[in-house]
């Protein structure tokens, strides 16, 4: 089977840099994913890594490295907004996704 | 807008009772999944459909079932056998084949016991 590991909860101020880890136990690994969601919402996607390396998408980055079984989520310029639950996946397997989420991390963002 | 639609957004259930979320899509997506959402436990893979009329357990299935009689559509029934069905119910759907296989999620229903 599949695990992922990733700290339940982190706390920051507004306009600070957050860096959520997650380290995953899987065989047959395609790739990491990252979702969003905020508090009884509906989790959304924010980026993916099937390669080693940082993937930046606007305030957002994720960076994965294969060989450690590793990656995170780097969040810049925090915003208020920004306070919700961080989620981790793994895809495993070919020719079909089957995706394993990590438990989440909760992300505090303080004034 | 293409989305992906739950209903009901709350539900209850009586001691016995089956009850039955409907989730749709209009993405033209190929496969559908049910994820179960407890307090602190992330989310939890119930059952996938890859292709219509063919659907697959996910962790854990007991006590639940599903249908996929139409691509756009993937219900899930809550068996009587689900002892413990008070939770959070996430579906979501993806494009096989897309590099990132993203998942697109309903806003979910959350069902409690009466």
């Amino acid at each position: 089977g599949q695990s992922l590991e990733q700290p339940s909860e982190v706390t920051a101020v507004e306009g600070a840099i957050v860096q959520i880890n997650c380290t995953y136990q899987t065989s047959g690994f395609y790739g990491l994913s990252w979702y969003q969601q905020h508090d009884g919402g509906a989790p959304t996607f924010l980026s993916y890594n099937a390669l080693d390396g940082l993937e930046e998408t606007g305030r957002f980055s994720s960076f994965l490295s294969r060989s450690d079984s590793y990656g995170y989520l780097l969040l810049q310029e925090l915003q208020m907004k920004d306070s919700a639950s961080y989620f981790c996946a793994v895809r495993v397997g070919g020719g079909s996704y089957i995706p394993t989420f990590g438990r989440g991390t909760s992300l505090i963002v303080h004034p | 807008d293409g989305g992906i639609t739950q209903s009901p957004k709350y539900l209850f259930r009586k001691e016995g009772q089956n009850v039955t979320l409907s989730c749709e899509q209009n993405l033209n997506h190929d496969a559908m999944y049910w994820y179960r959402q407890d307090p602190g436990q992330g989310l939890r893979l119930i059952y996938y459909s890859q292709i219509v009329n063919d659907f697959q357990k996910g962790d854990i299935a007991e006590g639940y079932s599903v249908s996929r009689e139409k691509k756009e559509s993937f219900p899930l029934t809550v068996t009587s056998a689900q002892k413990n069905p008070t939770a959070f119910y996430l579906c979501a759907s993806s494009k096989i084949g897309e590099a990132n296989e993203k998942l697109f999620f309903g806003s979910g229903t959350q069902l409690s016991v009466l």
